[in-house]
């Protein structure tokens, strides 16, 4: 079975520039998060989805950062305009959430590292 | 103070030998509690949950102490395949959604 597939693996770009990732979750996985891990800060929670739906965006470092789930196969980060300070490897994790039991169990996708110049 | 706080190490120690890692939260709501293992430029992998009693895999023993806010593991007979980083994992969200706060993690060095 595919796991949570991230794109691109590797992005390098100038200070300025807009950077868009990607993520496709597990199937049938109704929560899809965002997480960003630096060596200083460790993996912070961007924002998570909840059948969709955005539940709680409280880690988005600004508005540069936006993220959407336009459906339950699909998700985006955008950075607009990146910079620097935003270098960092980015995570997707899915994970099924139901009848309000956690497991506590995320799938992490293989992660984004950006470096912005 | 960090919401979940953890020794960074590196913790070096040689094969065979027991180990032991703690984290403290912050949180006294906090509901769950998990360890995850990160292996050098790879994604984290849940390693196991956290349980009030403390549970057992194999080797890899979880304890939980809500009055001090405090999880420990303990690995037995590290193996060469131990060396990773721990992350401690708490769950902050009383509804049952799935906030995970992560630790900065614990780097473990097993060595021949």
């Amino acid at each position: 079975d595919a796991g949570v597939i991230q794109s691109p693996r590797h992005e390098v770009t100038e200070m300025g520039q807009e950077v868009t990732l990607r993520c496709k979750p597990i199937s049938g996985h109704n929560s899809l998060f965002w997480y960003r891990q630096t060596m200083m800060r460790g993996l912070e929670l961007l924002i998570y989805f909840n059948n969709n739906v955005p539940i709680d965006d409280s880690g988005m470092p600004e508005d540069r950062f936006s993220a959407k789930m336009p459906n339950a196969s699909f998700s985006t980060l955008k950075i607009q305009p990146s910079e620097p300070r935003d270098s960092a490897v980015y995570f997707c994790a899915s994970s099924f959430f139901g009848g309000g039991i956690s497991t506590g169990e995320l799938f992490f996708g293989e992660g984004s590292r950006l470096t912005v110049l | 103070r960090k919401e979940v706080e953890q020794d960074p190490g590196p913790f070096n120690v040689p094969e065979g030998a027991t180990v032991a890692f703690n984290c403290t939260y912050s949180n006294s709501a906090s509901q769950s509690f998990f360890w995850y293992r990160q292996d050098c430029r790879k994604e984290p992998k849940l390693l196991m949950s956290v349980y009030s009693s403390g549970n057992e895999d194999g080797r890899f023993t979880a304890q939980l102490n809500r009055a001090s806010q405090y999880i420990s593991l303990l690995i037995r007979d590290s193996k060469l395949s131990d060396s990773a980083t721990y992350l401690c994992v708490v769950n902050k969200e009383n509804t049952g959604f799935q906030k995970l706060v992560f630790g900065t993690g614990t780097r473990l060095l097993v060595s021949p």
